[in-house]
């Protein structure tokens, strides 16, 4: 598959534990917030979202939270599993016209 | 079932050629877009289309090229002015610009 997770900053974890997965964003404007998760040559999925109003979002076993202080968005995976391997990305809307900014990501690997 | 498709999946270019990669959406979706993903790197956008017959420039565009003459349809051509061509292309659509993206499976391009 497409090598998209070399040279990125890499999360390992064991299979049960939580994870979490930071990101710094750029723009104290930006007022909407992405993580999406990508296999290994697939096309990027969407996980969770979050508004600048909010501090904390819950879906199923993920969590983001938002630090607008210090423009740090985080996403918690609870009871990691195998299956959660893959990049993740973090995305602002910031950009000229409401377009995403996409982070670099972060490789996360479960060890079983 | 609603959704984005990129194709082919892969794609060999020789040098000097134009070639151009495909991206249908059956979303109903007004906004599409062309990120670039190299191996270490964010997904960097190459053009997008907010409306049909209308398109911008991304950060990276020279030596690319779209249309938007449907709505379902945002093609890609990538020139014999791109010099380094070879990377992993993601096609993506959103309700609108203010809304997260739903991406295709993306394409290989690679160099022979």
């Amino acid at each position: 598959g497409e090598s998209v997770g070399l040279h990125l900053p890499t999360l390992s974890v064991q299979e049960g534990d939580n994870s979490i997965i930071n990101c710094a964003y750029s723009n104290s404007a930006s007022d909407y917030f992405i993580w999406y998760k990508q296999e290994s040559g697939k096309g990027p999925q969407f996980i969770i979202d979050i508004r600048s109003n909010m501090d904390k979002r819950q879906g199923q076993r993920v969590t983001v939270l938002l630090n607008k202080t210090v423009k740090h968005l985080s996403l918690q995976i609870a009871a990691t599993q195998p299956g959660d391997s893959a990049v993740y990305f973090c995305a602002e809307r910031g950009g000229s016209q409401g377009n995403l900014i996409f982070g670099k990501g972060t490789k996360l690997s479960v060890k079983p | 079932d609603g959704g984005i498709t990129q194709s082919p999946k892969y794609l060999f270019r020789k040098e000097g050629q134009n070639v151009t990669l495909s991206c249908e959406q059956n979303l109903n979706h007004d906004a599409m877009y062309w990120y670039r993903q190299d191996p270490g790197q964010g997904l960097r956008l190459i053009y997008y289309s907010q409306i049909v017959n209308d398109f911008q420039k991304g950060d990276i565009a020279e030596g690319y090229s779209v249309s938007r003459e449907k709505k379902e349809s945002f093609p890609l051509t990538v020139t014999s002015a791109q010099k380094n061509p070879t990377a992993f292309y993601l096609c993506a659509s959103s309700i609108t610009p203010f809304y997260g993206y739903t991406f295709g499976s993306g394409t290989r391009l690679t160099v022979v």
